[in-house]
């Protein structure tokens, strides 16, 4: 049961657009569309901000979009606020049926 | 309202025990499927188990596997998590979450605010 893998860290300017990836294998972000993503600012709960791979749950901006290529899941988030910096992880379910997290993403809106 | 609220954390010695609870507001609690998840202080967040809405499944991350075990009384509107050998590598903030409500319901889709055990003589 290994992380999935995220960068550390990304960065963007206010209006830009960033892109945070997430790795993981055949037996999970390639088995199935059930990647997930969440967002996390500090000292409070995670928050969905994308489910099954692409879909935004109600209330949650247009702006977050996510897609998935092979075993490399992938969030965007398009013009950048400064809201929007916060720690982001990724979520897979996987073949045992039990779930992974990615070892997160500090997003730094500069 | 969807609410998670979650209580039991303390402070607790090396291989001791701790039942930690979530009481669940504002939804259909024996509807939906349920997870532990925990976050040790400065780091990611980690799976700790699932059961299902009706207790025939449970499972859990090979880190917790035999010493964890997660619970539910629906008639209660409660989650459990019963921690025995307690580790200093279990300290953590622990989150209860609930499924989700549409597509594959897999996923985290309402979280409690979390509840902090620290194991440490």
């Amino acid at each position: 049961q290994s992380a999935l893998t995220q960068p550390a860290s990304v960065s963007g300017s206010p209006g830009q657009s960033i892109t945070i990836s997430c790795a993981g294998t055949g037996s999970d972000v390639g088995a199935y569309n059930y990647v997930s993503w969440y967002q996390q600012h500090p000292g409070k709960a995670p928050k969905l901000i994308i489910y099954d791979v692409s879909n935004r749950p109600s209330g949650i901006s247009n702006r977050f979009s996510g897609s998935k290529s092979g075993n490399t899941a992938s969030l965007t988030i398009s013009g950048l606020q400064a809201e929007d910096e916060a720690d982001y992880y990724c979520s897979s379910y996987t073949t045992g049926s039990t779930r992974l997290f990615g070892g997160g993403t500090k997003l730094t809106v500069l | 309202q969807v609410q998670l609220v979650e209580s039991g954390g303390g402070v607790v010695q090396p291989g001791r025990s701790l039942r930690l609870s979530c009481a669940a507001s504002g939804f259909t609690f024996s509807s939906y499927g349920m997870h532990w998840v925990r976050q040790a202080p400065g780091k990611g967040l980690e799976w700790v188990a699932v059961i299902s809405f009706d207790e025939t499944n449970e499972h859990y991350a090979d880190s917790v596997k035999g010493r964890f075990t997660i619970s539910r009384d629906n008639s209660k509107n409660t989650l459990y998590l019963q921690m025995d050998s307690l580790r200093a590598e279990d300290t953590a903030v622990y989150y209860c979450a609930r499924w989700g409500d549409s597509g594959s319901y897999v996923y985290f889709h309402y979280w409690g605010q979390g509840t902090l055990v620290t194991v440490s003589s």
